[in-house]
């Protein structure tokens, strides 16, 4: 069974410049995340869809963070304009249900340097 | 809310030795816990999970925790560990049924495994 799936793995942008990085759930799992990772941190919900609608983005700084699940199956998010501080790891992650208790898989990661 | 606090950031260990990794969480609600581990430019993986039950877990590769309900509490042993050992652990909790699955997760212990 193919895992969580993220692209890029890397990049590294200038600050006000903008990027996007593209996650593909495990087939079948309604449930999506987005996790921000800053070094020496543990992982922060960014935001969670339950198939194309939002659950949880009380975290997501909206002024400059968006994110999207249009069809319900794979996801984007973007960051315009990038600041110093969101150099961290984006992690997408998926579970099979929303519910609390459910396992959740997650991807590889993509490395963000902003400079 | 619930917060997770790992208080070691590193626990240096020789091979064959016993290893325990804390954690303490702090809650007004009951909560499930998980233990993830994140090898260098890995995602997070589950390793294992408390829901109910028995209150001592294991994972397939000899982990175990206990979740201590009047210390909150669920920290992750292991009686003898390998060099492949070495790697990230991360402590997380999600609210006992809860109607999403959000992990609060702590800062992370490096275990690192020396010859």
């Amino acid at each position: 069974e193919a895992g969580v799936a993220q692209s890029p793995r890397y990049k590294i942008i200038e600050k006000r410049q903008s990027v996007a990085f593209w996650c593909n759930p495990i087939s079948g799992h309604a449930t999506l995340y987005w996790y921000q990772q800053i070094l020496g941190q543990g992982p922060k919900l960014l935001i969670q869809f339950q198939n194309n609608g939002v659950v949880d983005d009380s975290q997501l700084p909206k002024d400059r963070f968006s994110a999207e699940r249009l069809k319900g199956v794979d996801s984007t998010l973007k960051i315009q304009p990038a600041k110093l501080e969101d150099s961290a790891v984006y992690l997408c992650a998926s579970s099979p249900w929303t519910e609390s208790g459910n396992t959740i898989y997650f991807g590889e990661g993509s490395w963000l340097t902003v400079v | 809310a619930q917060s997770v606090t790992q208080l070691d950031s590193q626990v240096p260990v020789f091979e064959e030795a016993p290893v325990e990794l804390r954690c303490n969480y702090s809650s007004s609600v009951s909560v499930y816990l998980f233990w993830y581990v994140q090898y260098p430019n890995q995602g997070l993986q589950l390793l294992l999970k408390y829901l109910s039950g028995s209150t001592l877990v294991e994972s397939i590769n000899g982990f175990e925790a206990e979740f201590n309900k009047s210390q909150t509490s669920f920290h992750l042993r292991k009686p003898s560990v390998h060099i492949s050992d070495t790697a990230e652990y991360f402590c997380a909790v999600s609210e006992y049924g809860g109607a999403t699955n959000k992990l609060i997760f702590g800062t992370g212990t490096l275990l690192a495994v020396q010859p």
